[in-house]
């Protein structure tokens, strides 16, 4: 596709309930990143992939935060048991390679999570 | 570890005025620096990067120049615009980070008044 896309754009829960967050890459993007938006925190890395590896999970809150990615494309997060401190908007990145610090990260629109 | 600050906001200013948001950083290795922008009811795009000492990025009319010595980037507009208002996030990525993952600033939020 032309850009980053995520699904949904919205989603409301409840707390205790598990949720899964959607991200489409950029066609060909071998990179791709999930951070977290919060007012409490700013901006947050939470996991990278390289392909469909992830070499740098150090950003995952708890174990109650897992991710996959899957053909080398399409990655779900995934939350179990739903906090209210997980609300937040949750954001997808893709890069060409990942390797080089000086790629451009380009970002999807997020998907806005509120646990009631 | 490393770290971004810049400048808490909001920063409110006239049309035409000078722009400047303050940003600095701490890294182990050599970091390349971006600004990042977040226009009202839209996602992260990039606004402009740099990726050695010296450097100078610009785009739109910002610029922002790496500063090893000070280890500082600042973003600097000359004349802004009401269409500049929007939330600016400074962020490195460090060859000391696996991958390249960026560290984001706070944000700084810049309204601009007509």
């Amino acid at each position: 596709g032309a850009g980053v896309s995520q699904s949904p754009s919205n989603k409301v829960t409840e707390k205790g309930k598990d949720v899964e967050l959607r991200c489409d890459p950029i066609s060909g993007h071998t990179a791709l990143y999930w951070y977290r938006q919060s007012l409490g925190q700013g901006l947050e890395f939470l996991i990278y992939f390289q392909g469909n590896s992830a070499p740098d999970k150090s950003g995952l809150p708890s174990d109650r935060f897992s991710a996959e990615r899957t053909g080398g494309s399409v990655s779900t997060l995934t939350i179990q048991r739903t906090q209210q401190e997980d609300s937040a908007v949750y954001l997808c990145a893709s890069s060409l390679e990942g390797f080089a610090v000086q790629e451009t990260q380009y970002f999807g629109p997020g998907t806005r999570l509120l646990v009631l | 570890g490393d770290s971004v600050t810049q400048m808490e906001g909001p920063v409110t200013l006239s049309e035409e005025a000078f722009l400047t948001i303050n940003c600095t950083y701490t890294a182990t290795g050599y970091p390349s620096l971006f600004w990042y922008v977040q226009y009202p009811g839209e996602g992260l795009q990039l606004l402009l990067k740099a990726t050695k000492a010296d450097d100078k990025g610009s785009n739109k009319g910002f610029e922002a120049t790496y500063r090893k010595e000070t280890t500082s980037f600042h973003l600097e507009k000359g004349s802004v615009q009401v269409s500049d208002s929007a939330v600016y996030f400074c962020a490195l990525s460090d060859l000391g980070n696996q991958g390249g993952k960026l560290i984001f600033g706070q944000g700084t939020e810049l309204s601009v008044k007509p």
